[in-house]
């Protein structure tokens, strides 16, 4: 079956760098998208990755391998406000016209003073 | 400003008293889509809908009814709601089905169903 891995909690420090690694099993592959939430509010859209490589957007960087089925989300200089749910999530291959995403269980990142 | 726009965001409501939960974005996005998301087990698709009177049945779809009249609008119906429909329901949109375009997530409906 199709399925998506996280780390369920991370903890890290005020100006630190973390990684959140996201690992997909999929019968095939059309894209991964990384999303914050925080607590009791709407996901938003970090990232797009579809070819292999780093995309770099400011403070978040988002790394694909489609060879190995896995993403990793990158996050520099790291504040307090990062604290949140990161969510992995990948189109359904076997949606037609590419319809669905498949969503991890997201990775609640703790960032302490 | 570009939106979704949900109401109502809280809702506390008894078992059986039908309700909706409208849904509204001024972006012309083609595809519309419910989530519910429940501790321990993510965001789940109900249904969703490719343009104008195509809606299709999500991961989660008994329960629930939705109606595509306008691009504009994909309400979510529950005609008779049941305590396990308690949950964190979030309206997503995009501009494209496939591609790098991101779904835009409205804030969110809390619904309690006694």
């Amino acid at each position: 079956g199709q399925n998506i891995d996280q780390p369920t909690e991370m903890t890290a420090t005020e100006g630190a760098i973390v990684q959140i690694n996201c690992t997909y099993q999929t019968s095939g592959f059309n894209g991964l998208f990384w999303y914050q939430q925080h607590a009791g509010e709407a996901p938003t859209f970090l990232s797009y990755n579809v070819l292999d490589g780093l995309e770099e957007k400011g403070r978040f960087s988002s790394f694909l391998s489609r060879s190995k089925g896995y993403s990793y989300l990158l996050l520099k200089e790291l504040q307090m406000k990062d604290s949140a749910s990161y969510l992995c999530a990948v189109r359904d291959p076997n949606a037609g016209n590419n319809r669905k995403l498949i969503w991890g269980l997201g990775t609640s990142l703790a960032v302490n003073p | 400003e570009a939106q979704v726009t949900q109401n109502p965001r809280y809702l506390i409501t008894v078992t059986g008293k039908k309700l909706t939960v409208t849904c509204s974005q001024n972006m012309n996005h083609e595809y519309m889509s419910w989530y519910r998301q429940d501790p321990g087990l993510g965001l789940r698709q109900i249904y969703y809908s490719m343009n104008v009177e195509v809606t299709d049945k999500g991961d989660v779809p008994e329960g629930y009814k939705v109606s595509r009249k306008e691009k504009r609008n994909f309400p979510l119906i529950l005609e008779s709601p049941s305590p396990n429909q308690t949950s964190l329901y979030f309206c997503a949109s995009s501009s494209q089905v496939g591609g790098s375009q991101p779904q835009h997530f409205g804030d969110g409906t809390r619904l309690s169903i006694l």
